[in-house]
């Protein structure tokens, strides 16, 4: 089993539409990230959290936000989705008990497509 | 200026050749570096993380060169299984968030 899973891992919706991507991890890391891909933008972070119900912005936020209620799960919605939202979404998890500047271990994607 | 900046390729490049990617970054408080890879469609992939001595792990070499601020990868006897984008990344400086800055990737081709 994967250690990130995230769900679903393709979705197709309309404009306007609120959507909820899932992640859940089993590898007991306190730190969790939700990023963006777009072709030649490279990976862009949404949010990011240390710890249940912490919550921080990153550097692309507006339009999406977060909830997470358990140190496995770390859940990203649309709020009302636009076809500029879509792209490759990764969640991704680090372990801080080494240090502050660990990698970071991904999920295998959500890939969104708004129409 | 990008805070990490890669040539994007893509490198197209014959199985057993030796291949070096190079990375800047613009922030000279970086203190944690790391090669990921990603192939098409597919998450990334930790490769290897750059220390300051630099750092080898099989045909794969790791450099950092703090004072020029860039980062290299060597990739020696090229595997087609090499074919793949090769992101650059860079701890994020302020303290204390484990936030990462990841390169757009450099992409390598390797051919028959």
């Amino acid at each position: 089993d994967a250690d990130v899973t995230q769900t679903p891992r393709n979705r197709i919706t309309k404009t306007g539409k609120r959507i909820m991507l899932e992640c859940s991890q089993t590898k007991g890391h306190d730190r969790m990230y939700w990023y963006r891909q777009d072709p030649g933008l490279g990976l862009r972070l949404i949010y990011y959290s240390f710890d249940v119900k912490d919550i921080n912005k990153g550097e692309i936020s507006d339009g999406y936000s977060v909830s997470r209620q358990a140190q496995a799960k770390f859940s990203l919605s649309l709020e009302s989705a636009i076809p500029n939202q879509t792209a490759l979404y990764f969640c991704a998890t680090s372990d801080p008990s080494r240090g502050d500047n660990q990698p970071q271990h991904f999920g295998d994607g959500t890939r969104l497509s708004i129409l | 200026r990008k805070e990490v900046e890669q040539d994007p390729g893509p490198f197209n490049v014959p199985e057993g050749a030796t291949v070096a990617f190079n990375c800047t970054y613009s922030n000279s408080a970086s203190q944690s570096f790391f090669w990921y890879r990603q192939d098409c469609r597919k998450e990334p992939k930790l490769l290897m993380s750059v220390y300051s001595s630099g750092n080898e792990d099989g045909r794969f070499t790791a450099q950092l060169n703090r004072a020029s601020q860039y980062i290299s990868l060597l990739i020696r006897d090229s595997k087609l299984s090499d074919s793949a984008t090769y992101l650059c990344v860079v701890n994020g400086v302020s303290s204390n968030t484990g936030k990462l800055i990841f390169g757009q990737g450099t992409t390598l081709q390797v051919k028959p």
